[in-house]
């Protein structure tokens, strides 16, 4: 069973730039899709982007377009989320998922990252 | 594709049955719709996937259904651990989305 280990918490400013990042462990990394899906605090969940790490396609949802970036690494089998130009709003907690099928639906998930943004 | 969850709240007891609601404003070919468990703290699990395929390791008391527009998450009996946050998600059209949640609590 694929493991997602996602990295620690993060205090930001507005306006600067988070990385946050997702070990997998335990598959075919090259297989999947891995997707970033956020939680603003009391909210329900909104997908981001993802990226086909054998395809090295990735899609990206029309909210996020220009402010995010997400990369798969085959070496370290790690994918990251680039979130810039931050705002109070972005303070959410960041789950990494994977689907291990050839759809997009998520079968696993990380434990997610808070990123908080705040002056 | 905007997925609205009905009803917000679904207070219950432990061994009721539970019926929750995705309706989708555009149908949802191929049935790809997906439901999520979310326990507080803790992040989503897949119970669901192509409207009623259950997920590996997930019991047989919940059962997912529907087609076009309308699904369902049904739990038969309802058991302690049962009791959280229930979302569905759509992946025929990017980008994927979902409904904004149902809190099934105690009773």
């Amino acid at each position: 069973q694929v493991q997602l280990v996602q990295s620690g918490a993060q205090l930001k400013k507005p306006g600067s730039l988070v990385k946050v990042s997702c070990k997998a462990s335990g598959g075919s990394f090259s297989t999947y899709s891995l997707s970033w899906v956020r939680q603003s605090p009391g909210q329900g969940l909104e997908w981001m982007g993802g990226v086909i790490p054998i395809l090295a396609r990735t899609t990206y949802a029309q909210n996020f377009e220009g402010r995010v970036t997400i990369t798969a690494d085959h070496s370290t089998t790690t994918t990251y989320l680039e979130l810039n130009g931050l705002r109070l709003e972005d303070t959410a907690i960041y789950y990494c998922t994977l689907s291990s099928a050839q759809d997009w639906f998520f079968d696993v998930w990380g434990r997610g990252t808070l990123v908080t943004v705040s002056s | 594709i905007v997925l609205t969850q009905s009803p917000g709240t679904l207070s219950l007891s432990p061994g009721e049955r539970a019926t929750l609601s995705c309706r989708a404003n555009q149908s949802v070919a191929d049935n790809y719709i997906a439901w999520y468990q979310q326990i507080a703290g803790q992040a989503p699990r897949l119970l669901v996937f192509g409207t009623s395929s259950r997920a590996e390791g997930i019991p047989s008391r919940f059962t997912g259904g529907g087609s076009g527009t309308d699904f369902t998450l049904t739990i038969s009996r309802l058991e302690p651990e049962d009791f959280a946050v229930y979302y569905c998600q759509q992946y025929v059209a990017s980008p994927w989305t979902f409904g904004q949640g149902t809190k099934v609590e105690i009773k």
